[in-house]
């Protein structure tokens, strides 16, 4: 299994600040991704991680909001911009393509819960 | 687009039977997931099937696939309090790497 390490654990930001969230895998992972989930409902894909060029991003979200680096294969950022309360959620990062995992095992952060006064 | 659907909440007795059931509209489909989340941590793998399989089990816990109906299932026997949690179905696509989660069912055991 792949242990990933998620810093902060938590934060309390102020409205219009910009927060980095860091992601460490002790693995070489293929693939990293980040979701947020929002209190009380399913996980949201935000983007894809990708090693040494710009991370693809879902419906919905943009680099400016939500810039993304992947300088090798085991450490992702995330920042989140401009913060909003809007933004108050638990982002997680997770890999997937651990060697010897079942396909599609993705494994995942304890998240960072972000509160946005 | 892909649509994964599960039912809020869910409340058990200590000892008795859980079953989550989860809806899926993809019939491309080729493997299918459950994830366990905690309270306060990330979420885990718990198991998987195959999309050619209709079932399997490991241990206490038993999946159910019915492809014809888009619809899966997951038994845990003798349910404890230590299963309380939310588990998470979700569905990956032909040699896709995305994840497509449902919303969560949130599992209750009362001592």
């Amino acid at each position: 299994s792949a242990v990933i390490s998620q810093k902060p654990s938590r934060d309390i930001c102020q409205r219009g600040t910009s927060l980095t969230i860091q992601c460490q895998v002790d693995s070489q992972v293929t693939m990293m991704f980040w979701y947020r989930q929002q209190p009380g409902q399913s996980l949201t894909l935000i983007a894809t991680a990708n090693q040494g060029s710009e991370a693809t991003y879902e419906s919905g979200f943009v680099i400016d909001k939500f810039p993304i680096s992947r300088p090798n294969l085991t450490f992702s950022t995330l920042t989140v911009s401009n913060m909003s309360p809007e933004d108050s959620s638990i982002y997680l990062c997770s890999a997937l393509g651990l060697a010897g995992a079942p396909p599609g095992e993705l494994f995942f952060g304890e998240g960072s819960r972000l509160t946005v006064l | 687009g892909e649509d994964v659907e599960q039912s809020l909440f869910l409340s058990v007795r200590e000892g008795d039977s859980s079953v989550i059931n989860c809806t899926y509209t993809d019939s491309s489909s080729t493997y299918l997931y459950w994830y366990k989340q905690e309270p306060g941590a990330g979420l885990q793998l718990l198991t998987y099937i195959f999309s050619n399989m209709d079932m399997k089990q490991d241990q206490r816990l038993t999946v159910l696939l019915n492809k014809k109906d888009k619809h899966l299932s997951l038994r845990i026997a003798d349910t404890q309090t230590g299963d309380s949690a939310i588990y998470f179905c979700a569905e990956i696509f032909n040699a896709g790497n995305m994840l497509t989660f449902g919303g969560g069912t949130r599992l209750m055991v009362k001592p």
